[in-house]
């Protein structure tokens, strides 16, 4: 079973507007982080933000947020007035507890457009 | 502070040839991670090595090996390339154990073609 579930290929969103990115994930591990990573057309790997599963509460970083419904095991990314330079592949990511599973788990990615 | 750094670039090699991929981390992390990226299989664990020991391994074949050096570098090795090995490759850096709540800092990756 995949792990972690991306099920938006692509989106588009007007510039100034927020935009939801989705997520599902699947452990029986209590103890996981979830990670967003964007990846402009350069290749590098950008980190965005992070939830823990024990936070109480959804993380942000600037105009972005982490919608962490923990029952529902999703943690969507909502990026807030987006600009074009947001124009990237979106991954979602899960990093479990367990010794030996500690690898980075990705996603398959969500392709963002930003439209003026 | 610099980030991850990784060399070169873009490569590209003959099917049968060797490759050598290097990975500078963040000054005062320990753990290094190597990840392929492919369109067709997306971003898959390659291994992790944490003070000079492999601690984490993916499902790739023996082909790929790596090592990591007193100073935190690391280097990957792809013996006997075959086509399928085209791809970029990406480093990531953590500060510590690993655990669920450490951030891993990416380079920019390598791009390699085998050919």
């Amino acid at each position: 079973a995949q792990k972690i579930t991306q099920t938006q290929p692509g989106m588009f969103v007007q510039e100034k507007e927020a935009v939801t990115l989705d997520c599902t994930y699947d452990t029986s591990d209590p103890s996981y982080g979830l990670f967003w990573y964007k990846q402009p057309s350069s290749g590098e790997m950008i980190f965005l933000i992070y939830q823990g599963s024990y936070d109480q509460q959804n993380a942000t970083e600037g105009r972005y947020s982490l919608n962490f419904q923990k029952a529902r095991k999703s943690a969507n990314l909502v990026i807030s007035a987006s600009q074009l330079g947001d124009s990237a592949m979106y991954f979602c990511a899960m990093r479990e507890g367990l010794a030996g599973r500690r690898a980075l788990t990705f996603g398959s990615g969500t392709r963002l457009q930003v439209q003026p | 502070k610099a980030g991850v750094t990784q060399t070169p670039r873009y490569l590209i090699k003959t099917r049968g040839q060797q490759v050598t991929l290097s990975c500078s981390p963040i000054s005062g992390h320990r753990s290094v991670s190597w990840y392929q990226q492919t369109p067709g299989q997306g971003l898959q664990f390659l291994f992790e090595y944490f003070s000079e020991t492999q601690r984490n391994k993916g499902n790739f074949p023996g082909r790929f090996s790596g090592r990591q050096f007193s100073n935190s570098r690391s280097e990957m090795n792809v013996s006997t390339l075959e086509l399928g090995d085209s791809a970029l490759y990406l480093c990531a850096s953590s500060l510590a154990g690993a655990g669920p709540n450490t951030e891993a800092f990416f380079g920019q990756g390598t791009r390699l073609t085998v050919v």
